[in-house]
């Protein structure tokens, strides 16, 4: 079973700053099978990036995904206020499904 | 604008049979992969299982015992069937859409979670 284990639990910035969210995978993944989502409180998850690195319909450019193998990257390369959520990654397996990492909070520094 | 929208029992008692329905408005429910997937209060999300068009059905290892999942193409609905439920199946579940589409560069089709329901929390208790 792959477990993917993302980084850091939670990170303060400020908007107008920089993040960068890290997963990483206990095996291999393909990227085709790699997606990042955005959840706020008592909301669905959004898909943001999906084969690892194209944005979802509508996502703004500012998000970006990254990687390959076992090491995965989110970045938001300049914080609005509205991006101060929770981001999961996602991988997909054909023996075990889809499995999430436990997630990381953005949260306003 | 494609829309999921989870309907069910918001209360369960231990022992039973949790079910859901997601039913699919503005768009097919055809040639998609279908989800259920929770999240405990203050929790991750845990994939549940999935059902395609043609009823084949994926489940999450450690649910199968007690998963059923079903697809109605003429309501365009699908559903979900979780057996002996315990407080540990208290969550908010939310349905959500995979699209079938082969990527010619890769050679694959990518997985992931397009449209999602907003969800209904279920909670077992007597």
């Amino acid at each position: 079973e792959i477990v993917l284990t993302q980084s850091p639990g939670t990170l303060s910035l400020s908007p107008g700053e920089r993040a960068t969210l890290s997963c990483r995978a206990s095996q291999s993944v393909s990227s085709s099978y790699l997606a990042w989502y955005q959840q706020k409180p008592g909301q669905a998850p959004r898909l943001l990036i999906y084969g690892a690195s194209s944005r979802a319909t509508g996502i703004p450019d500012r998000f970006s995904g990254s990687g390959s193998g076992t090491d995965f990257t989110l970045t938001i390369s300049r914080l609005e206020p509205e991006d101060f959520a929770v981001y999961y990654c996602q991988q997909y397996g054909s023996s075990q499904g889809y499995t999430f990492g436990q997630g990381t909070k953005l949260e306003i520094k | 604008q494609v829309q999921l929208q989870e309907s069910g029992p918001g209360l369960v008692k231990p022992s039973e049979t949790l079910s859901l329905t997601c039913t699919v408005s503005g768009g097919s429910i055809s040639s998609y992969y279908w989800s259920w997937i929770r999240q405990p209060a203050g929790k991750g999300l845990e994939w549940i299982g999935r059902i395609y068009t043609s009823g084949s059905t994926n489940y999450n290892p450690s649910l199968k015992s007690r998963v059923t999942m079903s697809v109605d193409t003429s309501k365009n609905q699908f559903s979900l069937k979780l057996s002996s439920v315990t407080a540990a199946d208290t969550a908010v579940y939310y349905c959500a859409r995979t699209p079938r589409v082969y990527d010619i560069l890769t050679g694959y089709y990518p997985q992931y979670f397009d449209y999602w329901g907003q969800g209904t929390l279920v909670t077992v208790s007597s």
